[in-house]
């Protein structure tokens, strides 16, 4: 059974592109969260996709944009990069509706911005 | 405002006595509560939960954690730690009212030595 999984890995970008993550959820899992923990930090909760819809959004930009597929996997899109984008972005995927509380982590993506 | 708070950047403790790692929370009804651990260039990986029930929860790897509602604590304990559970350990809590998303504190690094 596959858990989460992000890609890519590891991505360099410099400040004003834009770039894109993407997630794929736990089997089962219908819903996804994005999550952005910079250096030292606890994650932040970006926003959360179920049934292709944003149901909920944290504290971001409107830069930071997303989308979930119908398949439940998830792209996570920023624009207009800043130096304060650099962190490692987390995706999560749970099951609410179905009871599952737990949110389940991918390995996440490191982006650096120059 | 809903918070979590993680007072110890880091806990030291040799292998083999018990270990504890601190988090509280803000009082704002009855959240779920959660552990996680990450190990270096990784993401999240889920320990424990409480929702309701027993105060004494059990999870991986041997670690249990007390609920204390009057204290409004959420404290991870391990009765013989080991090398290998040198780590950041995360605490979370969701507000299961209107909203999955999860509210980290700030991490404690966990040092074990031989």
């Amino acid at each position: 059974d596959a858990g989460v999984t992000q890609s890519p890995t590891h991505l360099i970008k410099t400040r004003g592109q834009q770039v894109t993550l993407r997630c794929s959820p736990k089997s089962g899992h219908d819903t996804v969260s994005w999550y952005q923990q910079a250096l030292g930090q606890g994650p932040q909760f970006i926003f959360q996709y179920y049934e292709e819809e944003e149901r909920q959004r944290g504290n971001f930009p409107d830069r930071f944009s997303g989308h979930q597929f119908p398949n439940y996997s998830s792209e996570l899109n920023v624009n207009a990069l800043l130096l304060g984008d650099s962190a490692l972005y987390l995706c999560a995927s749970s099951s609410p509706t179905s009871g599952g509380e737990t949110q389940y982590f991918g390995p996440g993506t490191r982006l650096l911005v120059l | 405002a809903q918070s979590v708070a993680q007072p110890e950047d880091q806990v030291n403790v040799a292998e083999g006595n018990p270990l504890t790692v601190k988090c509280t929370y803000s009082v704002s009804g009855n959240p779920y509560l959660f552990w996680y651990v990450q190990y270096p260039n990784r993401g999240l990986q889920f320990l424990l939960k409480y929702i309701t029930g027993d105060n004494l929860v059990k999870g991986s790897y041997g670690f249990e954690a007390e609920f204390n509602k009057s204290q409004t604590s959420f404290h991870l304990k391990k009765p013989s730690a080991l090398v290998s559970d040198s780590a950041l350990y995360f605490c979370a809590v969701r507000w299961p009212y209107n909203t999955d998303k999860l509210i980290f504190g700030t991490g404690t690094r966990l040092q074990v030595f031989p």
